[in-house]
């Protein structure tokens, strides 16, 4: 069964740093570029930060970029996005999802909830 | 930056037709992928480059892409299908996945 779990979300102050982990079974990791999308409580989709199979390519949302790092290890099938300097607006579930070459997402993960607040 | 424009939401009867609409500027020469998504669970791909169906998905959901709207057509509605549903493309020129606001469906 192809499986995405993520984990390393909670509370955290604004300005502090946060590593979200997303495991991934049931299909070889290695092939595949991986995703991140969150999305704000009572909000819509938003896209995060994207990443080739090898590496090689890595996107990032303007809102994101410079302060968020997606990251992988092939070796360990899992990926990664560490978040700093985080703010009240970075607050979402946070999902890791699987990317074909045609750009869908299929699948996702449960999502794991961040919270940015004093 | 590249803009997807859904209706916020759109009602149907059980057992008529639903059309969710996706509107991008030329979006007819993109490849559009849609999603649904229940209270409290991630997001599932119902519709992929425009009107393919991942396997599990019922024939009833169906898609198409011209000009500048796609279309999700959800046939013969049940009170299940109740869900947001979201729009998503991949702008080349900005290198940005983007997603549309997303539209609630309600099955009156």
């Amino acid at each position: 069964e192809v499986q995405l779990v993520e984990s390393g979300g909670g509370l955290v102050k604004p300005g502090g740093s946060l590593r979200l982990s997303c495991a991934a079974s049931g299909f070889t990791f290695s092939s595949y570029s991986m995703n991140w999308v969150r999305q704000a409580p009572g909000k819509g989709l938003e896209w995060v930060s994207s990443i080739s199979s090898s590496s090689s390519y890595i996107y990032y949302a303007d809102s994101v970029k410079g302060r968020f790092t997606i990251s992988r290890d092939n070796a360990k099938n899992s990926l990664y996005l560490q978040m700093n300097s985080l703010r009240a607006e970075d607050t979402a579930v946070y999902y890791c999802a699987s990317r074909s070459s045609s750009w869908w997402f299929d699948p996702w993960g449960q999502g794991t909830l961040v919270t940015v607040s004093s | 930056s590249y803009v997807l424009t859904q209706p916020p939401s759109v009602s149907v009867a059980p057992g008529k037709t639903a059309r969710i609409t996706c509107g991008g500027n030329n979006i007819g020469s993109k490849s559009v992928h849609w999603y649904q998504q229940k209270p409290g669970q991630a997001p599932v791909l119902v519709i992929y480059d425009d009107s393919d169906r991942p396997s599990g998905i019922p024939e009833r959901f169906s898609g198409s892409n011209s000009g500048n709207t796609a279309t999700l057509t959800i046939s013969r509605v049940e009170a299940g299908d109740e869900a947001d549903y979201y729009c998503q493309v991949w702008d080349s020129s900005s290198d940005h996945v983007v997603f549309g606001g997303g539209t609630k469906l309600t099955v009156l």
